[in-house]
């Protein structure tokens, strides 16, 4: 059964400490989406990619988030310094026909930045 | 593109039909109209699209009329197990971008 895969599921660190979270769509897939999901501000799109090559960063903040699609069987989203406001459920999503709006999400990477 | 506009929250009990209306008087020509669901501590889950009329699969149904400007899921004889919230969203050949969403909350 085709799933994204992300890891890791729950990362607890302090203020300053870099963060990575990594991706793994599903094989074929030519599109990668981050988003980032609060209580206060729900589902919102940071990053995606068509065919490893970044298409839109605008939700990201720009000095300390980075995407980067290294080969087309991971994505990484980084955080560099981490912040308390950075905590929430990342989810990157996957998929092939995106004028349909069809895409597959991962489980999800619970941050908590103390 | 296009924004979409739905209830916040709608409450219904087991066994009944239940109707979500979401409008997106912008819709371009090419967009298709989608339905999410996500339960807590999980991502999103596609359930249903459509471009005009009517759609029906195993989980919804989604009615469309021929402006277009608004969707409506259909979700049939609801469970417990159907409470979670519902993003309508509008999708063309860019980037995916979800609103608040339905919370529905199905009443034993």
């Amino acid at each position: 059964d085709a799933r994204v895969t992300q890891t890791p599921r729950h990362k607890v660190t302090e203020m300053g400490q870099e963060v990575t979270m990594r991706c793994q769509p599903i094989l074929g897939h030519n599109t990668v989406f981050w988003y980032r999901q609060t209580m206060m501000q729900g589902l919102e799109l940071l990053a995606y990619f068509r065919n490893r090559a970044p298409l839109d960063d605008s939700g990201m903040p720009k000095d300390r988030f980075s995407a980067e699609m290294p080969d087309a069987t991971l994505a990484t989203l980084k955080i560099q310094p981490s912040e308390p406001r950075d905590s929430a459920v990342y989810f990157c999503a996957s998929g092939l026909v995106i004028g349909t709006g069809e895409l597959f999400f991962g489980e999800g990477s619970r941050l908590t930045v103390l | 593109l296009a924004k979409t506009t739905q209830p916040i929250s709608m409450d219904s009990y087991e066994g009944q039909e239940v109707n979500i209306t979401c409008s997106h008087n912008n819709i371009a020509t090419n967009d298709y109209i989608t339905w999410y669901q996500q339960f807590p501590s999980q991502g999103p889950r596609f359930i249903i699209q459509g471009y005009k009329t009517k759609v029906t699969n195993e989980v919804a149904s989604l009615f469309i009329p021929a402006d277009r400007k608004s969707s409506t899921l259909s979700l049939p004889r609801v469970s417990l197990s159907d409470t979670a919230v519902y993003y309508c969203l509008v999708a063309g050949d860019d980037k995916i971008i979800f609103g608040k969403g339905t919370r529905l909350h199905i009443l034993p």
